[in-house]
């Protein structure tokens, strides 16, 4: 059972504009967001991450939103760059640090 | 560096044989996940060790997979008979194990990719 989900496998964006990937989550006893991205023949790295008491985390292009009421995530990366091509992966984690990841969105920033 | 570490970095092997994937995570990490990834998957979580205690097996998709994690540190996933359906890459990560932003980050290895013929 996908308790993290990504609904679009692909993004296409063009460069200069906003790229936003959504996540959603069904579990209400996540404390901790996280996403990761990820380049081909890599393993993930660490974007950045919220903690379910706050809405909004802001780190230089990227900003995470969280409504925990809908269940939802978002990444926002403005503006988006054609380095940022790749997958990018949420997850969730719980009281006991168990992490749990939706199945990812491609991301691909036109030049 | 001082980053996570898999090898090996490629595997094939035949339908039937025993394989062994380490892992060696980051110093001082005391969590350490297991997660495999098939073509067109998200990461699927399949062990999880924290310090000492009895580690969550609950991601193992079955009793030919198991690990262990000696001395704390590094990691061994063995998966016997393997089938072709075994095939995929299995990342290894780790971090601090303390619930919050700063020791919940997970940092992974660049993953072990396994071809089961």
């Amino acid at each position: 059972d996908q308790q993290v989900k990504q609904n679009s496998p692909s993004l296409s964006v063009q460069e200069g504009r906003i790229s936003i990937l959504n996540c959603d989550y069904t579990n209400s006893m996540f404390d901790y967001f996280l996403w990761y991205k990820k380049y081909p023949a890599e393993g993930p790295t660490f974007l950045i991450s919220i903690s379910s008491i706050k809405d909004k985390n802001e780190d230089g292009r990227f900003t995470v939103f969280l409504n925990k009421s809908a269940k939802h995530l978002s990444l926002h990366i403005v503006p988006s760059q054609p380095g940022d091509s790749a997958v990018y992966f949420c997850a969730a984690v719980n009281t006991g640090n168990q992490f749990y990841f939706g199945t990812g969105t491609s991301l691909t920033v036109i030049p | 560096g001082a980053g996570v570490s898999q090898s090996p970095s490629n595997k094939v092997t035949e339908k039937g044989k025993d394989v062994e994937l380490r892992c060696d995570p980051i110093s001082g990490h005391t969590a350490l996940y297991w997660y495999r990834q098939s073509l067109g998957q998200g990461l699927e979580f399949l062990i999880y060790f924290q310090g000492n205690s009895a580690p969550d097996k609950s991601g193992l998709p079955s009793d030919r997979f198991s690990a262990e994690r000696t001395g704390g540190s590094v990691s061994t996933l063995t998966i016997q008979r393997t089938q072709q359906e075994d095939s995929a890459v299995y990342l290894c990560a780790s971090s601090l194990g303390i619930s919050g932003s700063w020791g919940s980050e997970q940092f992974f290895g660049p993953g072990t990719r396994l071809t089961v013929l």
